[in-house]
């Protein structure tokens, strides 16, 4: 069965050091999706892809990066994290659409920063 | 702008009793709406979707949701709550480019 995978599930770093959470989709799927999940804030989007090479950035994008070197992964990169983007973080993918085609999620990684 | 409002943060339930969940979204064209239901430690799993035509909608796990136009809402409905329901639901907005706008969430407690 098609699925996503995020690595790792869990991670705990040092403020000012350079992570980088990893997804990986066997869908086949040109769209790709990073949230953050925050309490009281729901699922926020921080950068999405519509196909290789092609990133966007999103609603909190502020401090992350991504790139889309193939279909199957984009990895999440946060440059210099800080203690404020300690957060359940959720990768998604789903088929083209203009809003029609549900999206699949990753179990999440959970980034906690001290 | 786009946007989803769950009013209810938390609600608690006995098991067999009914359920609602509340979903209001904010958008200019045809939405594109789905529920979602997130378990501890996991990541969302779709429950339904609505694009056009019935507006009753039937999904997994015996969940329902209903689209009014006129309310600007689509609720999510169970006739008998089962323990295992206990979760966080999310409803959402589809938009260009199939992006999605979710709501905060709604965390269900069912009582035994």
């Amino acid at each position: 069965d098609a699925e996503i995978t995020q690595s790792p599930r869990h991670k705990i770093t040092e403020t000012g050091r350079q992570v980088t959470l990893a997804c990986h989709q066997t869908w086949n799927h040109n769209n790709m999706f990073w949230y953050r999940q925050d309490l009281g804030h729901g699922l926020r989007l921080i950068h999405y892809s519509y196909g290789v090479q092609d990133t966007n950035k999103g609603e909190v994008s502020d401090g992350y990066s991504v790139s889309r070197s193939n279909t199957e992964d984009l990895p999440l990169t946060l440059e210099s994290a800080a203690s404020s983007q300690t957060s359940v973080y959720f990768c998604a993918s789903s088929e083209a659409g203009e809003g029609n085609q549900p999206q699949h999620f990753g179990d999440g990684t959970r980034l906690s920063i001290l | 702008a786009q946007s989803v409002t769950q009013p209810d943060i938390h609600i608690t339930v006995s098991e067999g009793a009914s359920l609602e969940l509340r979903c209001n979204y904010s958008y200019g064209a045809t939405p594109y709406l789905f529920w979602y239901v997130q378990s501890p430690g996991q990541g969302l799993q779709l429950l339904l979707k609505y694009f056009s035509g019935d507006t009753l909608v039937q999904g997994i796990k015996g969940f329902e949701a209903e689209f009014k136009r006129s309310q600007s809402s689509f609720n999510l409905r169970k006739p008998s709550v089962h323990w295992s329901d206990a979760a966080e639901y999310f409803c959402a907005v589809g938009i260009t480019g199939n992006q999605f706008y979710f709501g905060t969430g709604t965390s269900l407690t069912v009582i035994p």
